[in-house]
């Protein structure tokens, strides 16, 4: 079954520096997002991702993020200088196209900024 | 941000029985709601939608009941079986044109009892 990958797992990185998280999403879907949890809370929209533009993206998403999709297979969302409070889960998802409700997720990064 | 609410932020059931797992919203302009499940250090699964043209939708030990006037849906699961131990994310979003952000509820961690 078709699934959207994330890579790396886990990333542990200093405060300030750039970090660029990356996901393959399912081959036939149109629609790409990007979501964190923060450690103890709720899974949180960031941005979405369609036809090679943003879409929507929340507060969260400052101009410290930025996203692309460099091929026709992966997507990524960069954070240009970590901060602390960025410490998250981030997840991957993606769906096959308007009218379809369904986001599938990937496993997640974890992030850490010491 | 508290569209989505789950109260419950853990269920105990034994083995057998039925798991009924809540959920409220307060955005009337919700019309499609999603369970996911989410073991730790994974992604959220898909487990079920429901949209808001309808009341109930089932999938095998899988029920969703939505009640529009309450703002209220609920997640059956019989019988619960040990595996459906993880923690469950009811979340929410609306069909406008294009992509659609989901808002999620803060999680209920179900514990299934042998």
């Amino acid at each position: 079954e078709p699934e959207v990958t994330q890579t790396p797992s886990h990333q542990v990185t200093q405060m300030g520096q750039e970090v660029i998280l990356r996901c393959v999403p399912i081959s036939n879907h149109l629609y790409f997002y990007w979501y964190r949890q923060i450690l103890g809370q709720k899974v949180e929209f960031l941005v979405s991702f369609y036809n090679n533009e943003i879409s929507e993206k929340s507060e969260i998403f400052d101009d410290q993020f930025s996203v692309e999709r460099p091929d026709g297979s992966n997507f990524t969302l960069k954070i240009r200088s970590t901060k602390l409070e960025d410490s998250a889960m981030y997840f991957c998802a993606s769906k096959t196209q308007g009218n379809s409700e369904t986001q599938y997720f990937g496993p997640g990064t974890r992030l850490l900024v010491l | 941000d508290q569209q989505v609410k789950q109260n419950s932020p853990s269920l105990s059931v034994q083995e057998g029985r039925i798991s009924i797992l809540n959920c409220d919203y307060t955005n009337s302009m919700f019309d499609y709601f999603l369970w996911y499940k989410k073991y730790p250090a994974e992604g959220p699964t898909f487990l079920i939608s429901i949209s808001s043209i309808k009341d109930k939708n089932e999938d095998g030990r899988f029920t969703v009941f939505l009640n529009k006037s309450a703002k209220h849906l609920s997640l059956h699961i019989v019988p619960s079986q040990p595996g459906d131990s993880a923690v469950y994310f009811c979340a929410a979003g609306t069909l406008i044109q294009g992509a659609q952000k989901l808002v999620f509820g803060q999680g209920t961690r179900l514990t299934i009892n042998p």
